[in-house]
């Protein structure tokens, strides 16, 4: 069984620029949240989606935004790109969400200039 | 505020010499108490959930427990393969989501 996969792997991006991250969960798999994960801060949640619906969204800006697809892929977008926004972005999926064990893909570097 | 503080922030073991990680937390309505691993360039991987005070979960090396006030990881023994940095997260009610608050880590290097 694949696990989680996200792509691209790296990216390097100038202020101002937006981005699109992608991640397709494990099969079968119908929850898949979002984390920011730097040095200083470690992880922070960003937002969950179930069968299309965001159902939670942490404490970030709204230029942080994501959706997600019927067949359970999901994308995250981050307009307006700051420098801070450089960061490890994670994507975890989970076979219906509450407190169940998440799936972690290995995440995309981002890299802000 | 919720909150979860994991201490120490490094550790340096020799192989063989057990050890202790802490994760103490603050938080109201919790629903489980998670460990990961994560190893350089990788995503979290899974270890454990605990859900009640007295609780115990063991997988090789590796053994945590849970009190109301803080979950302890344990680890016997260690091996250089054990070297990694240990995430220790709480599951809270958010009205049904899956949201998950990390503590920002303890980064453990085994040597020989």
């Amino acid at each position: 069984k694949a696990g989680v996969t996200q792509t691209p792997r790296y990216l390097i991006k100038t202020r101002g620029q937006q981005v699109t991250l992608s991640c397709s969960p494990i099969s079968g798999h119908r929850s898949v949240s979002w984390y920011q994960q730097t040095p200083g801060q470690g992880l922070q949640f960003l937002f969950e989606y179930f069968s299309e619906t965001q159902r939670n969204k942490g404490n970030f800006p709204g230029r942080f935004s994501g959706r997600q697809f019927s067949n359970s892929r999901s994308e995250m977008n981050v307009s307006t790109l700051e420098l801070g926004d450089s960061a490890l972005y994670l994507c975890a999926s989970s076979s219906r969400g509450g407190d169940e064990k998440l799936f972690f893909g290995s995440g995309t570097q981002l890299s802000v200039l | 505020e919720d909150q979860v503080t994991q201490s120490p922030e490094a550790l340096r073991l020799q192989e063989g010499e057990s050890s202790s990680l802490n994760c103490s937390y603050t938080v109201s309505g919790l629903r489980g108490l998670f460990w990961y691993r994560q190893d350089p360039g990788k995503g979290p991987e899974f270890l454990f959930t605990l859900y009640s005070a007295g609780e115990e979960k063991e997988k090789e090396r590796l053994k945590a427990t849970l009190t109301k006030k803080e979950s302890f990881l344990h680890i016997t023994a260690p091996k250089p393969e054990d070297s990694a940095t240990y995430l220790c997260a709480v599951h809270i009610l958010t009205g049904g989501g899956n949201k998950l608050t990390f503590g920002t880590g303890t980064q453990l290097k085994v040597e020989l």
